[in-house]
């Protein structure tokens, strides 16, 4: 089974939508993030979370909300669905990293959405 | 300005060749450095990371220059299955110890 699995993985939705993103992980990590990736504009952080009570906007916010249900759940929602938010999201999750330690992120294997 | 930049390719080399992808970063601060892959349509996977000293593991040897923001990766021996896209990512000390995505370089290798 995979580590971090993102439902649903494909999603096609009307403008003014309301959209929810979900993501779990069995990995034990208690950094959690979101992102999209757009073409020509590689990955941008939209939220991140270090554990449950912890919620910080990344780069590109606005337009989007996210709740951390649990250390091993992380939700992005979309509380109008607009077309530029049509792109592959995805859900990554990391330990807390050290002094001097890396920050590998792990991934999960996207959501595509369109908006029409 | 972005933070990471890198020659998005395409990339389209015989098997058994010698590529290298450069890339470079904006924020003088970064700490760490690495390179994920992502084929197409998967999610991104940490390929290996980059280290001051540079580092080599199998076909493929990453270097770091702090001094001019710049890394590369370097892919010996190009095999087919070694056809992706790679990304350059940078690390800096900030609250959230985020990483930054360079847009990715396109690789094919051609039998």
């Amino acid at each position: 089974d995979a580590d971090v699995t993102q439902t649903p993985r494909n999603r096609i939705t009307k403008t003014g939508k309301r959209i929810m993103l979900e993501c779990s992980q069995t990995k034990g990590h208690d950094r959690m993030y979101w992102y999209r990736q757009d073409p020509g504009l590689g990955l941008r952080l939209i939220y991140y979370s270090f554990d449950v009570k912890d919620i910080n906007k990344g780069e590109i916010s606005d337009g989007y909300s996210v709740s951390r249900q649990a250390q091993a759940k992380f939700s992005l929602s979309l509380e109008s669905a607009i077309p530029n938010q049509t792109a592959l999201y995805f859900c990554a999750t990391s330990f807390r990293v050290g002094s001097t330690g890396s920050n590998e992120q792990f991934f999960g294997p996207g959501t595509r959405l369109t908006v029409l | 300005r972005k933070e990471v930049e890198q020659d998005p390719g395409p990339f389209n080399v015989p098997e058994g060749a010698t590529v290298a992808f450069n890339c470079t970063y904006s924020n003088s601060a970064s700490q760490s450095f690495f390179w994920y892959r992502q084929d197409c349509r998967k999610e991104p996977k940490l390929l290996m990371s980059v280290y001051s000293s540079g580092n080599e593991d199998g076909r493929f040897t990453a270097q770091l220059n702090r001094a001019s923001q710049y890394i590369s990766l370097l892919i010996r021996d190009s095999k087919l299955s070694d056809s992706a896209t790679y990304l350059c990512v940078v690390r800096y000390q900030t609250g959230a110890n985020n990483l930054f995505f360079g847009t990715g370089t396109r690789l094919t290798v051609i039998p």
